[in-house]
């Protein structure tokens, strides 16, 4: 089983849909909890990060933690085609950076 | 601006052929790494540094070598490269170990024929 499971899509939208991207993760260990954005041809940026169960919202995007299910997910209200990207979840702990192998989204205007 | 570059951008080459891919930061970052991409494997680490003359594997360090002789360069090295390591390549700073954003650099695609 891998450490980070998330489903790779691809996951096409009409664009002003909410978008749910998921993630599952194994170990309890795990501390911090982030997605990360990467347009074609580009390096990953840090979208969200959170630490603790429950939400977080920023702006069009919420993330949200459930320790308890081992479940993560981001969702993108009123989504835009300047959204279409690939999605990943990542998991620290200590060092380590534990990345998912990402959702790709497509924003149809 | 702030950002981590690398170079080349895109290589081809052949196996066996020693090579060396550099990564730079101009952000005084003393944590900084190396992650190969591949289709359906995500984001895999290679190599880590903690600061200047601190080195460790990640998940998948065999057949590379990294080196940190400064704060800002981080060099990944293939002294004999095989088409297993045909891959996307990127490079990664942040503030310190631990810290939750990493900037990336641009990525380097690698061609192992």
């Amino acid at each position: 089983q891998k450490e980070v499971e998330q489903d790779p899509g691809p996951l096409s939208v009409p664009e002003g849909a909410i978008v749910s991207l998921n993630c599952t993760y194994s170990n309890s260990a795990f501390q911090y909890f982030m997605w990360y954005r990467q347009y074609s041809r580009k390096g990953p940026e840090l979208l969200m990060y959170t630490y603790s169960s429950g939400n977080k919202e920023d702006g069009r995007f919420t993330a949200q933690v459930d320790k308890s299910s081992k479940y993560i997910s981001l969702f993108i209200r009123d989504s835009q085609p300047s959204d279409s990207a690939t999605y990943l979840c990542a998991i620290v702990y200590g060092q380590n950076f534990v990345f998912g192998p990402g959702t790709r989204l497509s924003v149809l205007p | 601006e702030a950002q981590v570059t690398q170079n080349p951008r895109y290589l081809i080459t052949v196996t066996g052929k020693k090579l060396t891919v550099t990564c730079s930061q101009n952000m005084n970052h003393e944590y900084m790494s190396w992650y190969r991409q591949d289709p359906g494997l995500g984001l895999r680490q290679i190599y880590y540094s903690m600061n200047v003359e601190v080195t460790d594997k990640g998940d998948v360090p065999e057949g590379y070598k990294v080196s940190r002789k400064e704060k800002r360069n981080f060099p990944l090295i293939l002294e004999s490269p095989s088409p297993n390591q045909t891959s996307l390549y990127f490079c990664a700073s942040s503030s310190h170990p631990g810290a939750h954003e990493q900037y990336f650099g641009p990525g380097t695609r690698l061609t192992v024929t």
